[in-house]
């Protein structure tokens, strides 16, 4: 089945430090991913996307990816993480069937 | 104004009453989406359309039927509305596989079924 997961239900970090938030997918072929932002009582906004070409994806507000094929990982990382990140965080997988798959979502809290 | 559009934004409703969100999009993307969003589940798939008149079963497809004579619109109806349908819904578009794009969202429909 595909299928995304999310392994952490939250990440903790120190505003100013670097944070990670990780994905793991799994898919039938290439795989198209996605991370997406909720802020609370908001609708999803897109943060960046890895269809094809480099495994590092530079996107919005600073965030970038890294997708790593052999560990089916396609992780989120900031160099340095900022009070309004806080958010709850998704990444997606567009299936072979077209469907747009999410995962559980990770609440990220950065404290300054 | 372009974009994708939900509505009602809010909702209640009581149990056993059929009740219809709606979704429009002005891209003209083929595909089409509809989740729920529950605390603890994260964002699941309801159904999904590829393109007008195709329609397909996502996660939870049960107590819900879906619609899409026309491309822009995909409404989602709840034929007998149970509390366990009380949730947000959200609706999404994107284009098609030859050019993937990120799927752009409609800010939510709140509906409470008491």
């Amino acid at each position: 089945a595909q299928s995304v997961a999310q392994p952490e239900d939250q990440v903790n970090v120190a505003e100013g430090n670097p944070l990670t938030v990780k994905c793991t997918y799994s898919v039938s072929g290439n795989p198209y991913l996605f991370w997406y932002v909720q802020y609370p009582n908001r609708g999803l906004q897109f943060l960046l996307k890895y269809i094809t070409g480099d495994n590092l994806v530079k996107g919005s507000y600073g965030f970038e990816a890294e997708f790593n094929k052999s560990q089916t990982s396609f992780h989120l990382k900031k160099p340095s993480a900022l009070v309004s990140d806080s958010a709850l965080y998704f990444c997606a997988v567009i299936s072979n069937t077209g469907k747009l798959i999410f995962g559980q979502g990770t609440t990220l809290q950065v404290k300054p | 104004d372009a974009g994708i559009t939900q509505s009602p934004r809010y909702k209640i409703t009581e149990t056993g009453r059929q009740v219809t969100l709606m979704c429009h999009q002005t891209w003209s993307h083929s595909y089409m989406f509809w989740y729920r969003q529950d605390l603890g589940h994260g964002l699941r798939l309801i159904y999904y359309s590829a393109a007008a008149d195709i329609t397909d079963k996502g996660e939870v497809p049960d107590g819900y039927v879906v619609s899409r004579s026309k491309t822009e619109n995909f409404p989602l109806t709840l034929e007998s509305a149970t509390r366990s349908q009380t949730s947000v819904y959200f609706c999404a578009s994107r284009t098609p596989w030859g050019s993937i794009t990120e799927a752009f969202f409609g800010q939510g429909t709140r509906l409470t079924v008491v």
